[in-house]
């Protein structure tokens, strides 16, 4: 099972600054098989990137993912008052799917 | 327009039995695969199962196995999760959620596309 460790936990950052959410896979990764979604509170969890790097339809150009192997990044690069939320990466190539632990971005 | 609507949660005891489903519309069916993806109350994404298009192929997460089944009906455009031995670790809100593709893996994938709202699952005494 490939476990994915995110951090840091909670990011306290103000509108208009940059987030850079990290995530660390025990094991590689393709790169084609990693994503990123958006979780606000009482909704569902939102597509935000898939493919490590390719925003899904509708997706703001402030979001963007990078990385490859065992080390990937969501970075915001400028907080929008609507940003502020969980996120989670996921690797969806192969059985177990498995999900990082979250990343909350509140406001400070 | 894409949609999933979850029903079928609600209060369970302990070594019990529930059927979820997951009626969807806005899209072919049979074409994608299918997940249950479930959060309990506080905590984070956890994947649950995922089902091939064609309902030939079936991926379950260890803490289900051999309780879970996950199962569709192409023909209602309707995805099921059958649970029994029902535990308190159980207890979460599931959300099914669409493939971008066909099945678990395949190139070109994308992901979970779409979500639906969830159901929410209670087991307790």
């Amino acid at each position: 099972e490939i476990v994915l460790t995110q951090s840091p936990g909670t990011l306290s950052l103000s509108p208009g600054e940059r987030a850079t959410l990290s995530c660390r896979a025990s094991q590689s990764v393709s790169s084609r098989y990693l994503g990123w979604y958006q979780q606000k509170p009482g909704q569902a969890p939102r597509l935000l990137i898939y493919g490590a790097s390719s925003r899904a339809t509708g997706i703001p150009d402030r979001f963007s993912g990078s990385g490859s192997g065992t080390e990937f990044t969501l970075t915001i690069s400028r907080l929008e008052p609507e940003d502020f939320a969980v996120y989670y990466c996921q690797q969806y190539g192969s059985s177990p799917l498995t999900f990082g632990g979250g990343t909350k971005v509140e406001i400070k | 327009e894409v949609q999933l609507v979850e029903s079928g949660g609600g209060l369970v005891q302990p070594g019990g039995s529930l059927r979820l489903s997951c009626a969807v519309s806005g899209f072919s069916f049979d074409n994608f695969a299918m997940s249950w993806v479930r959060q309990a109350p506080g905590k984070g994404l956890e994947w649950v199962s995922a089902l091939s298009a064609g309902g030939g192929t079936t991926y379950y997460a260890d803490s289900v196995k051999g309780r879970f089944t996950i199962s569709r009906d192409n023909s209602k455009n309707t995805l099921y999760l059958q649970m029994n031995s029902l535990r308190a670790e159980d207890t979460a809100l599931y959300y099914c959620a669409k493939d971008s593709q066909g099945r678990v893996g395949a190139i070109n994938g994308k992901g979970f596309t779409y979500w639906g709202q969830g159901t929410l699952v209670t087991v307790s005494s």
